[in-house]
């Protein structure tokens, strides 16, 4: 149980291009998604959390315009990248709260999406 | 946001040799969350603990809810060269937010 999907796992764009990226929470339901970008050797760092039926909540430094975030259900949140740039190249990965006895207490993660921009 | 002090930063290892990281906070949690990232991949979810003074093991693997609620240990028993990979701690304070530390790389030497 408790397994998150992400799609696609790569992908490469053009500059000037917008990529979306899907997180689904395959077997529960998930009221908050988070958003994560990684870069090598580093640890996660959030980009804005999710909330199903309402507008994502973007930490300090994160452009609500450009990491579009939409949960739209209880088992899937997408992040598009609009208007990419090579410095958007990055490591994405989504986590999901939720799916154990601690339902509220635990985050599980998704795979990954590999975005190279040239 | 806040990143929790986790330690070491890097271990080199000797197969068969125990492993023993950590995590620390200036404030409390309710939960401490120990993941394992191999590259290219999400992190995966090792333990989970709830409870201060909680002692879990999974395996190999045994982690610690510290009794003050600042910290968290976690120790790895007779490693194997697939324990290779980065180990993250995360912390859910009572305002319900997560803070992840600045993982540990481990390398296994066979």
């Amino acid at each position: 149980g408790a397994v998150v999907s992400q799609h696609p796992s790569w992908v490469i764009c053009k500059s000037g291009t917008s990529v979306k990226i899907e997180c689904r929470s395959l077997d529960f339901q998930a009221t908050t998604m988070f958003w994560y970008r990684q870069f090598p050797k580093q640890s996660l760092m959030l980009m804005a959390t999710s909330n199903e039926g309402s507008k994502a909540t973007y930490e300090q430094g994160v452009e609500k315009d450009k990491f579009l975030i939409n949960h739209a259900s209880l088992t899937l949140s997408t992040l598009t990248v609009t208007s990419a740039h090579p410095e958007d190249s990055s490591f994405y990965i989504c986590s999901a709260r939720g799916g154990t006895r601690r339902s509220t207490d635990t985050q599980y993660f998704g795979p990954g999406t590999r975005l190279t921009v040239l | 946001g806040q990143q929790l002090n986790q330690s070491p930063q890097s271990m080199f290892i000797q197969e068969g040799e125990d492993v023993s990281m950590n995590c620390t906070s200036s404030s409390i949690f309710n939960t401490w969350l120990w993941y394992k990232q191999d590259p290219g991949e999400g992190p995966v979810l090792l333990i989970a603990l709830y409870k201060a003074g909680e002692l879990t093991s999974n395996g190999r693997l045994t982690a610690q809810f510290g009794i003050t609620r600042k910290d968290s240990f976690l120790n790895i028993s007779a490693s194997i060269p697939s324990d290779v990979g980065i180990y993250f701690c995360a912390g859910q304070n009572p305002g319900n937010q997560f803070y992840f530390g600045t993982g540990t790389s481990l390398t296994v030497i066979p």
